[in-house]
């Protein structure tokens, strides 16, 4: 399967905190986005990083990409209850053409 | 909001019916890609639809199937429904080749 795997599955954290979550997927890419989506609700996008990046900032979001080892992380720096939501990544594979292959995301829970 | 709206929001049907889900693309995008989103998963891509023709198909078997209007507007159809077809169903627009898709608040499905 070309499908990125995510982990931790779930994540547990205190307001004020730092989220870490990581994505791997398994050939060539043309760019990895991170989504974020509420409740079962629509799916908001956050970051698109390329295949010839290695790092990026949006606000308090941090993405690296290692194409080397495939394989992708998330950090969100001083988590807020609001951040509570589910995030997932999505490649777009470079026989694809931008159609998103998503992994199973990773569930986080901010405590206040 | 990203301008993309979906209808219904939500809808219950019995198996063997048929059911035609709708999309309105944001302005001035002219693709809409469909994902299927079962529960606790992420998205798998389904098709997408690029001048009213299909440009791209994943793993779905041809009782899913769908259109584009002229006016970028998109329907998805499914046929036959099986219990399986219950998930979330989401829509996303993007100008053609480019790489950020936006996604609409979905429709949810549910197949008795």
């Amino acid at each position: 399967s070309q499908q990125g795997e995510e982990d931790p599955q779930a994540l547990s954290i205190q307001e004020g905190e730092n989220a870490t979550m990581n994505c791997s997927y398994k050939t060539s890419i043309n760019n990895l986005q991170w989504y974020r989506q509420n409740s079962g609700r629509g799916l908001v996008h956050l970051i698109l990083i390329r295949s010839n990046e290695r790092e990026k900032h949006s606000g308090r979001l941090r993405v690296t990409l290692d194409t080397s080892k495939k394989s992708s992380s998330l950090l969100i720096t001083a988590s807020r209850a609001a951040d509570t939501a589910s995030y997932f990544c999505a490649t777009d594979f470079k026989a694809a053409g931008n159609k998103l292959t998503f992994g199973g995301g990773t569930r986080v829970l901010v405590k206040p | 909001e990203t301008g993309v709206t979906q209808s219904p929001t939500h809808l219950i049907k019995t198996r063997g019916q048929q059911v035609t889900l709708r999309c309105s693309s944001q302005s001035g995008h002219n693709t809409v890609s469909w994902y299927q989103q079962a529960l606790g998963q992420g998205p798998q891509f389904i098709f997408q639809y690029y001048r009213e023709e299909e440009n791209g198909r994943g793993n779905f078997p041809p009782r899913f199937s769908g259109l584009q209007f002229p006016n970028y507007s998109s329907e998805l159809n499914v046929n036959a429904l099986e219990l399986d077809d219950s998930a979330l169903y989401l829509c996303a627009s993007s100008r053609y080749n480019t790489d950020t898709q936006y996604f609409g608040p979905g429709t949810r499905l549910t197949v008795l």
